[in-house]
């Protein structure tokens, strides 16, 4: 199998402070992760491309100094989230690239982070 | 550039007939094909995906779907709709090139009414 995790599931902090969210491919090594952002009813919007070992690929409009990514290991990404406000407030999934024999690798999300700023 | 589109917002059926979630895309070279499910509060989970061969891809819970390349489109259909299908649908396509970077409709919210 390949399973994503994601902790926390969700999260409710006060406004100017930081957030950190993890995901981890439990069963596979990833030497790629995707952060989404989604809003209520909306679709999924990439934030940003993690790679092992340097740094993200920030999406058109994300801001890089907000939004932190580190992608440590092959097993772990984190998002984290600083000063955060109330407009941040949305649904984070992560995805991670199972590489494989295929000619694509697949990607396998995790459950998601509900993240409100109060 | 690559797009998807879902038409239509919301697809109501009754359970037991036949579910159609519409689809179209548009990419740069052979597109990679892919129907994502969504449960409140969860994460996606895949159901199906095109890369290559039949254009006819059966998948998860019942679900199939038919890649049409003259019209670009990757339609999911089930045949006999069940309660527990309401959810919101996500179709996404890549490149079948070296970009990696999917990119998803709108979404499909479908309600199957005992």
């Amino acid at each position: 199998g390949a399973v994503v995790s994601q902790h926390p599931s969700w999260v409710i902090c006060k406004s100017g402070t930081s957030v950190k969210i993890e995901c981890r491919s439990l069963d596979f090594q990833a030497t790629t992760m995707f952060w989404y952002r989604q809003f209520p009813k909306q679709s999924l919007m990439l934030m940003a491309t993690s790679n092992e070992g340097s740094k993200a690929t920030y999406e058109q409009g994300v801001e890089k100094d907000k939004f932190l990514i580190n992608h440590a290991s092959l097993t772990l990404s984190t998002l984290t989230v600083t000063s955060a406000h109330p407009e941040d407030s949305s649904f984070y999934i992560c995805s991670a690239e199972k590489p494989g024999l295929a000619v694509y690798n697949e990607q396998f999300f995790g459950p998601g982070t509900r993240l409100t700023v109060l | 550039a690559q797009s998807v589109a879902q038409p239509e917002d919301q697809v109501n059926v009754a359970e037991g007939n036949p579910l159609t979630v519409k689809c179209t895309y548009s990419v740069s070279g052979n597109p990679y094909l892919f129907w994502y499910v969504q449960y409140p509060n969860r994460g996606l989970q895949f159901l199906l995906k095109y890369i290559t061969g039949d254009n006819l891809v059966k998948g998860s819970y019942g679900f199939e779907a038919e890649f049409n390349k003259s019209q670009t489109s990757f339609h999911l259909k089930k045949p006999s709709a069940l309660v527990s299908d309401s959810a919101l649908y996500f179709c996404a396509v890549r490149p079948s090139s070296n970009d990696y970077k999917l990119s998803f409709g709108a979404g499909t919210t479908v309600t199957v009414r005992a």
